[in-house]
Parts: structure tokens; C-alpha cells; sequence
């Protein structure tokens, strides 16, 4: 089955601990993305990327890290400078052709701090 | 920048109706997409349909259909014979459309959560 895949289900965070949120997908799309979202809120773009080696920072880039070292896999860390990272993490993916309108989400990472 | 807005936060149905959930959005371009996706509560979002701005004819799938006032800037989905696994979140999007493809930005609204009463 083609789809996007999210690890662990729910993770959680001591002070000043980096943790790192895994996605994958095998459905050769070329971009990836990484959302959060809070309650009450839309979804946000922390990074974004459209080729392997190469990504952007999205709205709220601060205290997140990214690489994109194979195209089918786009880690994302919170570092211990992300001062609120409780938070719904979703991961997307499209193609960038002009087909390419449509991101299809993973499940989601559950990020709490103890 | 684009804006998208949800003003319902709650919505209720009853099982076997039909609901309408609203969406306003703010653009200067004239050529984009609209979504909508659902969020159930085991929070993976799923695409429910999409609107292509340039297309007149409303987008419809099963029992989902939208209404698209390209004018208004309203993009409303209206969900037939309710049922109780349609109860779930759902985010309203934009996307900008490009001919030669690439990266867009998608704006998200903040939700409205639906209720399906038995």
C-alpha cells in the first residue's frame, strides 16, 4: 500500500532534550512537508521541502530542524530551543507537478513534554 | 496574503441529515485550489474533496458535495445523509495554482468540529 508513515504514535520530551520525529512515504513524491498543530488552530508549516538535500524554513521554522537526505524520508528534530513543543506534529507529501495540488498527510506524532 | 476563515466552530446533525459547513477565503489571484479534509478522532487527515477555481461546475463526491461562489469567495461543503463516522473536524484549505507546478504554500482555516447525533 502507497502512503505516508509517521514513528513513534505518541513521543515525549524531557527539558533540554532534542527528539526526532521520523516520516516516510512511498509514494514518490517529490515534496515534503512538516505541519503543527495546536488546539483551536489551523495547521502550521515548519519546513518544507521540494528535493532531497534542500529545504525551507515555513512559519515557524524557530527551534525545529529538518534534513532531506533520500527522497522518501523527512526527519524532523525539536531541539531543546523550542519552548513549547506539546503539540500535534503531522507530516504531508505531494508531487510537484501540476497535478501536484494535493498534500496527503501520515498520522501523526503526539509530542509531549514531562 | 491568503486568508481562510471558518466561522462555525461547532456544527451539529442529525444522523441522516444534511449539514453545511462554511468557508470564506481571501485572494487577490484568480486561479487556485480549494479542500476540504477531515480530521477524525484518530487525527489523520483525509482529503474529502477538492474545487479547481477555474472549473464552474461544484465539485461533488458520494455524499459530499460544496457549493463554490468564486464572487463571494465561499467555499461551503454540505455533507448528505449524515453519518456517525462523519463526525470529525474539518479544515477548510487554499492552495495558489501554478501552471508550471512547484511549491505553494497551503493556507489552512481552524476547523469545525461536527457532531453526528444518532
Amino acid at each position: 500500500d502507497g502512503g505516508i508513515t509517521q514513528s513513534p504514535k505518541y513521543l515525549f520530551r524531557k527539558e533540554g532534550q532534542n527528539v526526532t520525529l521520523s516520516c516516510e512515504q512511498n509514494l514518490n513524491h517529490d515534496a515534503m512537508y512538516w505541519y503543527r498543530q495546536d488546539p483551536g488552530q489551523g495547521l502550521r508549516l515548519i519546513y518544507y521541502s521540494q528535493i532531497v538535500n534542500d529545504f525551507q524554513k515555513g512559519d515557524i521554522a524557530e527551534g525545529y530542524s529538518v534534513s532531506r537526505e533520500k527522497k522518501e524520508s523527512f526527519p524532523l528534530t525539536v531541539t531543546s530551543a523550542q519552548k513549547n513543543p506539546t503539540a500535534f506534529y503531522l507530516c504531508a507529501s505531494s508531487s510537484l507537478d501540476r497535478a501536484g495540488e494535493t498534500q496527503y498527510f501520515g498520522p501523526g506524532t503526539r509530542l509531549l513534554v514531562l | 496574503a491568503q486568508t481562510v476563515t471558518q466561522s462555525q466552530p461547532e456544527m451539529s446533525v442529525q444522523e441522516a441529515e444534511t449539514v453545511t459547513l462554511s468557508c470564506t477565503y481571501d485572494t487577490s489571484e484568480s486561479d487556485y485550489y480549494l479542500f476540504w479534509y477531515k480530521q477524525p478522532p484518530s487525527r489523520q487527515m483525509i482529503l474529502v474533496i477538492r474545487q479547481e477555481a477555474y472549473k464552474q461546475q461544484n465539485a461533488t463526491e458520494n455524499r459530499f458535495s460544496v457549493n463554490f461562489q468564486k464572487a463571494a469567495k465561499s467555499f461551503s461543503l454540505k455533507i448528505s445523509d449524515s453519518q456517525l463516522g462523519d463526525a470529525a473536524m474539518y479544515f477548510c484549505a487554499y492552495r495558489f495554482r501554478m501552471n508550471s507546478g512547484g511549491y505553494q504554500k497551503v493556507t489552512f482555516g481552524t476547523g469545525t468540529k461536527l457532531q453526528v447525533i444518532p
